[in-house]
């Protein structure tokens, strides 16, 4: 059973669409996050959420919106692609109640390229 | 966020150790020390971490120092599989907006050779 799950794992999508990038957990965890990893490889955090309230918005265009219907699903609704927003995208789990110590799952990353 | 220095590659050889150096002056005293790592096209996937000692899993080793200022990665045996980069994070205690956040730097890219 994978632990960190999102569909897809490929998006190709025509600028000024929009599309959402879908993840779930099966650890019991509380906490998910979305990082976007750019074409340089660099890793940012973009939200978190701890029991379904939004913790962090590490001033991402409001384009994106995260939504978690439930502690096991974090989704990401991006509105209007542009092409900079071509990036992997992962989702990540972990418990907030052991604070720096929790170690964080990550998923395989959803790959988006913008067109 | 505390800064950390990583060197930008090492290499080394297929069953011999390898050692990952982090500087991280600037960590406060209750953030712990996580290392990641992330193999080609895939995740980042947790390594270990500690607080003020030593400490060790199947995956690895970390030694950190007595100032806390800087920590070593220590793999005992590289293997081919082991050839990912790998990221040092001092990662808050504290809630609010530093909850269960990781801050990657640039890592360090290990090649191991057969």
């Amino acid at each position: 059973d994978t632990a960190v799950s999102q569909t897809p794992k490929y998006l190709v999508t025509q600028m000024g669409n929009d599309k959402s990038i879908k993840c779930e957990q099966n650890l019991g965890h509380d906490t998910m996050y979305w990082y976007k990893q750019d074409s340089k490889k660099f890793l940012k955090i973009m939200f978190s959420y701890n029991n379904k309230e939004l913790i962090i918005n590490e001033t991402v265009p409001n384009r994106f919106s995260p939504k978690s219907p439930d502690k096991a699903h974090l989704n990401l609704h991006i509105n209007s692609l542009e092409l900079g927003d071509s990036a992997v995208y992962f989702c990540a789990s972990s418990l907030g109640a052991t604070g720096g110590s929790a170690e964080a799952f990550f998923g395989q990353g959803t790959r988006l390229t913008v067109v | 966020d505390a800064k950390t220095t990583q060197p930008n590659s090492m290499e080394s050889n297929e069953e011999e150790p390898v050692h990952l150096p982090c500087n991280h002056s600037t960590i406060s005293g209750t953030d712990y020390i996580h290392w990641y790592r992330q193999l080609p096209s895939q995740g980042p996937e947790y390594v270990i971490h500690g607080l003020t000692s030593n400490v060790n899993n199947r995956m690895a080793s970390l030694a950190i120092a007595e100032d806390r200022k800087s920590s070593t990665l220590i793999l005992h045996r590289a293997t081919l599989r082991d050839a990912a980069v790998y990221y040092c994070i001092p990662k808050s205690n504290a809630g609010g907006t530093s909850y269960g956040k990781l801050t990657f730097g640039q890592g360090t890219i290990l090649t191991v050779h057969p």
